[in-house]
């Protein structure tokens, strides 16, 4: 059965700080990993990696594929209260997107 | 315009009732899903559709079944209600395109059975 882990479950931190969110992943057949938000309410992508060491960045955030260690990091510098969301991490395989159970992020003022 | 529609919102209901839950995708994707959210957050797969193919998650009990009447709509119904179904309902919507597909959310359907 397909596997997606994420760490920490929630995180505190100020703003300004930066953050960061690992996921780690065991899938069949991998293709591909996903990044979302979720604030109220539909989760919004973020990311999509394929490749190992390719670092995927929009303004703050950015992200890096470890296909060899299994693993998916989310990087955001320079926090603000807007980025206070559920973070979603998920793998494509074979049984299709299988999702993490997230990161409650809470950046505080 | 809304790319990943569902109806309604909100869904509050008894024990027992069946109801339906809608979802459209103007995005012209081929295959369509639904996710149940619980309260601790956990977004898990209920269902994938495409016009070829219905793959259903084994856990999901046979009170639920998704009708497509046709590739833009993907419509959730659930006979005989519990407590335990009370959640959010995600549609969603993707297009696999050589092997990696990124998926477009609905903004959740939330079912409180009382």
């Amino acid at each position: 059965e397909d596997k997606v882990v994420q760490s920490p479950l929630s995180l505190v931190v100020h703003e300004g700080d930066t953050v960061t969110l690992n996921c780690s992943y065991e899938v069949t057949n991998f293709r591909s990993l996903l990044w979302y938000k979720q604030e109220k309410k539909a989760p919004t992508f973020l990311f999509m990696l394929t490749s190992s060491g390719i670092e995927k960045k929009s303004g703050r955030l950015s992200s890096i594929l470890d296909k060899k260690e299994l693993f998916s990091i989310l990087n955001i510098t320079a926090t603000q209260t807007g980025d206070s969301a559920i973070y979603l991490c998920a793998a494509h395989g074979a049984d299709g997107l299988t999702f993490g159970k997230g990161t409650h992020l809470i950046i505080q003022p | 315009d809304t790319a990943v529609s569902q109806t309604p919102k909100y869904l509050v209901t008894q024990m027992g009732n069946d109801k339906s839950i809608k979802c459209e995708q103007n995005l012209g994707h081929d295959t369509m899903y639904w996710y149940k959210q619980d309260s601790k957050k956990f977004l898990k797969i209920m269902f994938s559709y495409n016009n070829k193919e219905l793959i259903i998650n084994e856990t999901v009990p046979n009170r639920f079944s998704p009708k497509s009447p046709d590739k833009a709509h993907l419509n959730l119904h659930i006979n005989s209600l519990e407590l335990g179904d009370s959640a959010v309902y995600f549609c969603a919507s993707s297009q696999r395109t050589g092997g990696a597909e990124k998926l477009f959310f609905g903004s959740g359907t939330q079912l409180s059975v009382l």
